[in-house]
């Protein structure tokens, strides 16, 4: 299967900075790459969605303005966390897909692990 | 709203017995179904999907899962399990052709030695 490539996969930062997660998809081109956040013992909730050239749509409770989204390229998207606070710390995980490659599914990075203290 | 329910938390089984982790959904239309394994710290690896036709799907590590459209059900099985597969298991949906995912809430397989 594609390669989708997560970095860091784990990051400590200090309450109030901001933290970026690159997602990046090795050897497909991603039209269409999510942004899921996992906390301990529980389920994947969808953050965000994002597809290449455009702004990224966000799923409802998700604060825009801070989980900064980019996907700028086919094969990268970033999410930033700005001011980050320890409530943020949780498992993220981005996905990548391909809408015109005949790609059928949609690749998991590895995960990112941040922890804000 | 469309939805996943994995009503099991957790589920104990020993090695080299039978397993079945079970998913139903909730949907309009003809669904796309899929079953991931992620193990503790890591992302998800795809087990097996379901598009059409054939209702009973191979997957990989020796998993299948079929498809009930009448129970909206498409539960997890494997005969007989090995210590390795000692995961979390999330059934997932997928509601349309971008692939955003919508997860269950996951089960967590024990195996006893």
């Amino acid at each position: 299967g594609a390669v989708v490539s997560q970095h860091p996969s784990w990051v400590i930062c200090k309450s109030g900075t901001s933290v970026k997660i690159e997602c990046r998809s090795l050897d497909f081109q991603a039209t269409t790459m999510f942004w899921y956040r996992q906390f301990p013992k529980q389920s994947l909730m969808l953050m965000a969605t994002s597809n290449e050239g455009s702004k990224a749509t966000y799923e409802q409770g998700v604060e825009k303005d801070k989980f900064l989204i980019n996907h700028a390229s086919l094969t990268l998207s970033t999410l930033t966390v700005t001011s980050a606070h320890p409530e943020d710390s949780s498992f993220y995980i981005c996905s990548a897909s391909s809408s015109w490659q005949g790609i059928t599914e949609a690749f998991f990075g590895q995960g990112t692990r941040l922890t804000v203290v | 709203a469309q939805s996943v329910t994995q009503p099991d938390i957790h589920i104990t089984v020993s090695e080299g017995a039978s397993l079945e982790l079970r998913c139903n959904y909730s949907y309009g239309a003809t669904p796309y179904l899929f079953w991931y394994v992620q193990s503790p710290g890591q992302g998800l690896q795809l087990l097996l999907k379901y598009f059409s036709g054939d209702t009973l799907v191979q997957g990989i590590k020796g998993f299948e899962a079929e498809f009930k459209r009448s129970q909206s059900s498409f539960n997890l099985r494997k005969p007989s399990v090995h210590w390795s597969d000692a995961a979390e298991y999330f059934c997932a949906v997928v509601m349309d052709s971008s692939y955003k995912l919508i997860f269950g809430s996951g089960t967590r397989l024990l195996v006893r030695p």
